[in-house]
């Protein structure tokens, strides 16, 4: 089956630093790519749409000059997080799927990052 | 903005036990209903479906859910749970025509004892 492949899967980094995690589809062209947060306890909470070749679409409290994201090509998409604090320690999750409005989601394993 | 509710946190059943989870969602439109299965240090995967037709929906191993309109709930079944069904699972909702945009519930944690 399709797989998207996460990496990485846990980083530290000290606060103020810029921390990149990729998200790569690795057997599918992924036209499009949701990225999530998550909380313990609490639900996915979608960050961004991501549309090849096209700037991210951001949900509502989403600052995305702090976390950015970049798809540049078909099999890629990468969340920076920048500036890190300690309150964007959290598990962030990808999704990706195909062309075709009902083609099925694809996540990655996730990817903990913990900010000191 | 659509909302999904997932009122059971932490579930434990014994094996051979019966599984209902609940799921209801809030959401005028017409819908989309996933749910969705976290094993232990394993990505989500999908587990069923609904777009349209039938009401009941089959999934893999032995999963089913039953969507009804008139309650706006999508709940997981199954009829006799194993020691490997343990996992967390998530009903999400998504709105036709956006493209898999989801809205995820928080989730249920089951835990299933020999």
């Amino acid at each position: 089956g399709a797989v998207v492949s996460q990496h990485p899967s846990r980083v530290i980094c000290k606060s103020g630093t810029s921390v990149k995690i990729e998200c790569r589809s690795l057997d599918f062209q992924a036209t499009t790519m949701f990225w999530y947060r998550q909380f313990p306890k609490k639900s996915l909470m979608l960050m961004a749409t991501s549309n090849e070749g096209s700037k991210a679409t951001y949900e509502q409290g989403v600052e995305k000059d702090k976390f950015l994201i970049n798809h540049a090509s078909l099999t890629l998409s990468t969340l920076t997080v920048t500036s890190a604090h300690p309150e964007d320690s959290s598990f962030y999750i990808c999704s990706a799927r195909g062309p075709g409005i009902n083609s099925p989601l694809h996540f990655g394993n996730g990817t903990r990052l913990t900010v000191t | 903005a659509q909302s999904v509710s997932q009122h059971n946190h932490h579930v434990i059943l014994s094996e051979a036990a019966s599984l209902e989870l609940g799921c209801n969602y809030s959401y005028g439109g017409t819908v989309n209903l996933f749910w969705y299965v976290q094993y232990p240090g394993q990505h989500l995967q999908l587990l069923l479906k609904y777009f349209s037709g039938d009401p009941l929906v089959k999934g893999i191993k032995g999963f089913e859910a039953e969507f009804i309109k008139s309650k706006f709930s999508f709940n997981l079944r199954k009829p006799s749970v194993q020691w490997s069904d343990t996992a967390e699972y998530f009903c999400a909702v998504g709105n036709t025509g956006t493209a898999s945009k989801l809205t995820f519930g928080t989730g249920t944690r089951l835990q299933v004892t020999l």
